[in-house]
């Protein structure tokens, strides 16, 4: 099994420019997450989704958009790229039971963003 | 508003001895909490969780306490190994919402 699997690794934008990171994985999870990692930060939640066509916002949400039409994918979508977007995203996945099951996360190998 | 905090960034001991690391968060909400590891350029990986009907869970050298009354959690590594150097998340979730917040890492080292 492929797990989670996250791409592009690395990219680089301009400001202004729109981009998509993908995320797909192959462990038939519900419950699909995106964070962003910064220094001093930690894993800050962007959006989330506990089954497909069902989507939620997290803790920082502004300047994304997702959206959940398969179990498998979970895109993830910069309308237009900040520099404040500079940062590590990772996507995750759970098997979704409402409890404590939801909250073990496969988490894919991440995505380091860096917006000029 | 961090609902969920590690107030030390960064923890050394010796190898063998025990390392502590901390947790406190805010939300009466919370009913799950879990403690992830993280290596260099890779993704967190999931360690050890506890449900808030219980105060301790163990797993090998790894356990986890929580004080819901002073709404704080620890995670204790016993013996402590160099291969634990990594930064560590605790993380606390609610059934009713399926949002799962980090806090903000705690970087172990351990040293031979």
């Amino acid at each position: 099994n492929a797990g989670v699997t996250q791409t592009p690794k690395f990219q680089v934008l301009k400001t202004g420019q729109s981009m998509t990171l993908q995320c797909a994985q192959d462990m038939n999870h519900e419950y699909m997450s995106w964070y962003r990692q910064d220094p001093g930060m930690g894993l800050r939640l962007i959006h989330y989704s506990v089954g497909a066509g069902i989507t939620d916002q997290g803790e920082v949400p502004n300047g994304y958009n997702v959206s959940r039409s398969t179990t498998e994918d979970f895109p993830l979508r910069l309308l237009s790229a900040a520099p404040s977007q500079t940062s590590v995203y990772f996507c995750a996945s759970s098997y979704s039971d409402g409890g404590p099951n939801t909250g073990e996360l496969f988490f894919g190998e991440g995505s380091r963003l860096t917006v000029l | 508003d961090q609902q969920v905090k590690q107030n030390s960034p960064s923890l050394s001991v010796q190898e063998g001895r025990i390392s502590i690391l901390n947790c406190d968060y805010t939300n009466s909400m919370f009913d799950y909490f879990l403690w992830y590891k993280k290596y260099p350029a890779e993704g967190p990986t999931f360690l050890i969780s506890i449900s808030s009907i219980k105060d301790k869970n163990e797993d090998g050298r790894f356990t986890v306490f929580l004080n819901k009354s002073a709404k704080h959690l620890s995670l204790h590594i016993v013996p402590s190994q160099p291969g634990d150097s990594a930064v560590y998340f605790c993380a606390a979730g609610s059934s009713n919402t399926g949002k799962l917040i980090f806090g903000q890492g705690t970087t172990l080292q351990v040293k031979p």
